[in-house]
């Protein structure tokens, strides 16, 4: 069973232009919802966070828009640079247990 | 403040063989976790330790893999026999007690053939 469902797979956006990037989930036990960035050869690092009891967050150009009653929330990447160019990952918790549950990745590419 | 240090970073083992990962979280962070991702596969929780106790080892895939944390500081993970399914990135993460955001080591790839 996937709990969580990341869209797309890979983006290509030219740069200047918004990269989207959505995430579905099942578990409603989650209550804590962030991004991870990840660069070739790294591990993921945390980009930006949102807590259900707000519907958007933005830090920069990041934006975080969550939807608890379809159970989805996206990151947006205004003004997207080549140096966004990464692997993003959605990874919804629930912090009573800790765990992170991963979505399957988003591959960025931003064309100069 | 010194990252996560994982290694190898590297390890190219037989199948059967025994490999020892080892992670040392960042200072101060009680909780330290493993994670793996294989290939074409999401990375997925393997366990977490609070100091030196095991908290969730709800992922562990098998009795192959052991997971050990001395002193509450670094940790190991073993994997005896390897199986060529256990191939993979290998990341450990740690955080502070109340902290949720996590810092990511840069991971092990290993290969096992």
């Amino acid at each position: 069973q996937q709990q969580v469902k990341q869209s797309p797979q890979s983006l290509i956006v030219q740069k200047g232009g918004i990269s989207i990037i959505n995430c579905a989930y099942e578990n409603t036990a989650f209550d804590y919802f962030p991004w991870y960035q990840q660069f070739p050869g790294k591990g993921p690092a945390l980009l930006i966070a949102i807590r259900p009891d707000v519907s958007e967050k933005k830090e920069g150009r990041f934006t975080i828009s969550f939807n608890k009653s379809a159970k989805q929330f996206s990151l947006h990447i205004m003004d997207s640079q080549p140096g966004d160019s990464a692997t993003y990952f959605c990874a919804p918790q629930d912090t009573g247990r800790r765990a992170l549950t991963f979505g399957s990745g988003t591959r960025l590419q931003v064309q100069p | 403040e010194a990252g996560v240090t994982q290694f190898p970073s590297h390890s190219v083992i037989e199948k059967g063989q025994t490999v020892t990962l080892r992670c040392d979280p960042i200072s101060g962070h009680d909780n330290l976790y493993w994670y793996r991702r294989v290939m074409g596969k999401e990375i997925k929780f393997l366990l977490h330790f609070v100091k030196e106790s095991k908290q969730d080892e709800s992922g562990m895939p098998n009795n192959r893999f052991l997971a050990e944390r001395t002193g509450g500081t670094y940790s190991t993970l073993k994997v005896q026999p390897a199986e060529l399914e256990d191939s993979g990135v290998y990341f450990c993460a740690s955080s502070r007690g109340q902290n949720y955001g996590y810092t990511f080591g840069s991971g092990t790839r290993l290969t096992v053939v």
